[in-house]
């Protein structure tokens, strides 16, 4: 079956410091795989996304994020985390034309 | 580019009564359009497969019936709550795909529906 996972239900980070949100996928085939993030209230804006080469892809306000087929996974980082990076991220894939398929999302609070 | 707005943004209304919830594509063309719902600390939810000039595809358990979606043009899709109950009080979010693009989906801002 399809799914996504996002093993961390909530993470808290200092400001300053590096933040990993971990994202794991099943799929029959490689999927085209997206970062989402979410302020309360608001929709969803993206990230970035990975649909083939180069498995390291960047985004915008300084996160990247990691394709490794090997562990179905696509981890998002940002080396150092700002105030405003406290939001929902949501991990999600899918295949061309078709609809998002997310994960639980991961509610990301940052600490002075 | 490629945004997607959603009207309105918030409503409130008796239950009962249906709301119709309008999804724009304002600098691009979506042959697809798609609904989700989204409970208060929850992922996001898929509804509904919006297609131009076509029949939307239900997700299994989501009423027919009950969200009436129309989707006349490439830059616009409609989503109706027929006779909203209390249980149906959710924040609505339409995305959009740009037609020819490069599969990436837009995102509205979202509707919050309170039905009282």
């Amino acid at each position: 079956a399809q799914s996504v996972t996002q093993p961390d239900i909530h993470i808290t980070v200092s400001e300053g410091a590096s933040l990993e949100l971990r994202c794991n996928y099943s799929y029959g085939a490689t999927p085209y795989l997206f970062w989402y993030v979410q302020s309360p209230g608001q929709g969803l804006q993206l990230l970035l996304k990975y649909f083939s080469g180069d498995t390291l892809v960047q985004g915008i306000k300084g996160f990247e994020a990691e394709f490794k087929r090997s562990q179905s996974s696509f981890n998002l980082r940002k080396p150092s985390v700002h105030w405003s990076d406290a939001a929902e991220y949501f991990c999600a894939l899918n295949q061309a034309g078709t609809a998002l398929i997310f994960g639980k999302g991961t509610t990301l609070s940052v600490s002075s | 580019g490629a945004v997607v707005s959603q009207h309105p943004s918030w409503v409130i209304c008796k239950s009962g009564t249906s709301v119709k919830i309008e999804c724009r594509s304002l600098d691009f063309q979506a042959t697809t359009m798609f609904w989700y719902r989204q409970f208060p600390k929850q992922s996001l939810m898929l509804m509904a497969t919006s297609n131009e000039g076509s029949k939307a595809t239900y997700e299994q358990g989501v009423e027919k019936d009950k969200f009436l979606i129309n989707h006349a043009s490439l830059t616009l899709s409609t989503l109706t709550v027929t006779s909203a109950h209390p249980e149906d009080s959710s924040f609505y979010i339409c995305s959009a795909g740009e037609r020819g693009g490069t599969d990436t989906q837009y995102f509205g801002p979202g509707t919050r529906l309170t039905v009282l």
